[in-house]
């Protein structure tokens, strides 16, 4: 079976740009989450979608959104990006546990 | 409010010694928690979790971690390290939604260097 998929695996955007995060989860889960880690520091919560519906929120600000499709595929979008939004984006896919994605690396200039 | 220390941000050990990796967490209610492992530029993986019962637990490669409530501690051992263990180790704590996982709380990491 394959696991968490993310795409891409690096990007590189210029600041005030927008971006798209893509993430597939392990097939029969329902819930996707999201973290931003910064290097150097552990993985912090954004969003968790249940079944296309958003469970929980971190702390973080409006230009962060995502959402959850039909086949329980999620997309984390960021607007006007700033230098501070360079990190590694992980996608998790949860059935009693957590199962983590690759990640994908963005890099902002 | 809720968090999780990893005191140490850097340990180096020797191969074949034995490893203490320290987490304290801060959590209201029962916690739920695990320890992950990420090598470079990769995702994590779940080395262990602790939801009830049997307080000491063991893990994938070895690893096994207690989890002591009066202490708020839940710290991963290894009797014996590998090379291959050089990595950054992950504390987390998270919630239960009915059987569903909730979001993790991590800490900050602890890089793990190995000497021959």
């Amino acid at each position: 079976d394959a696991g968490v998929t993310q795409s891409p695996t690096h990007l590189i955007k210029t600041r005030g740009q927008q971006v798209t995060l893509r993430c597939s989860p392990i097939s029969g889960h329902k819930s996707v989450s999201w973290y931003q880690q910064v290097l150097g520091q552990g993985p912090q919560f954004i969003f968790q979608y249940y079944e296309k519906e958003e469970r929980g929120r971190g702390n973080f600000p409006d230009r962060f959104s995502a959402r959850q499709f039909p086949n329980y595929s999620s997309e984390l979008n960021v607007n006007a990006l700033l230098l501070g939004d360079s990190a590694l984006y992980l996608c998790a896919s949860t059935q009693g546990e957590q199962f983590f994605g690759p990640g994908t690396r963005l890099t902002v200039l | 409010a809720q968090s999780v220390t990893q005191p140490d941000i850097h340990i180096t050990v020797s191969e074949g010694a034995s490893l203490e990796l320290r987490c304290n967490y801060s959590y209201g209610a029962t916690p739920y928690l695990f320890w992950y492992v990420q090598s470079p530029g990769q995702g994590l993986q779940l080395l262990l979790k602790y939801f009830s019962g049997d307080t000491l637990v063991q893990g994938i490669k070895g690893f096994e971690a207690e989890f002591k409530r009066s202490q708020s501690s839940f710290n991963l051992r290894k009797p014996s390290v590998h090379w291959s263990d050089a990595a950054e180790y992950f504390c987390a704590v998270g919630q239960n939604y009915g059987g569903s996982q909730g979001n993790l709380i991590f800490g900050k990491g602890t890089k793990l260097s190995v000497k021959p």
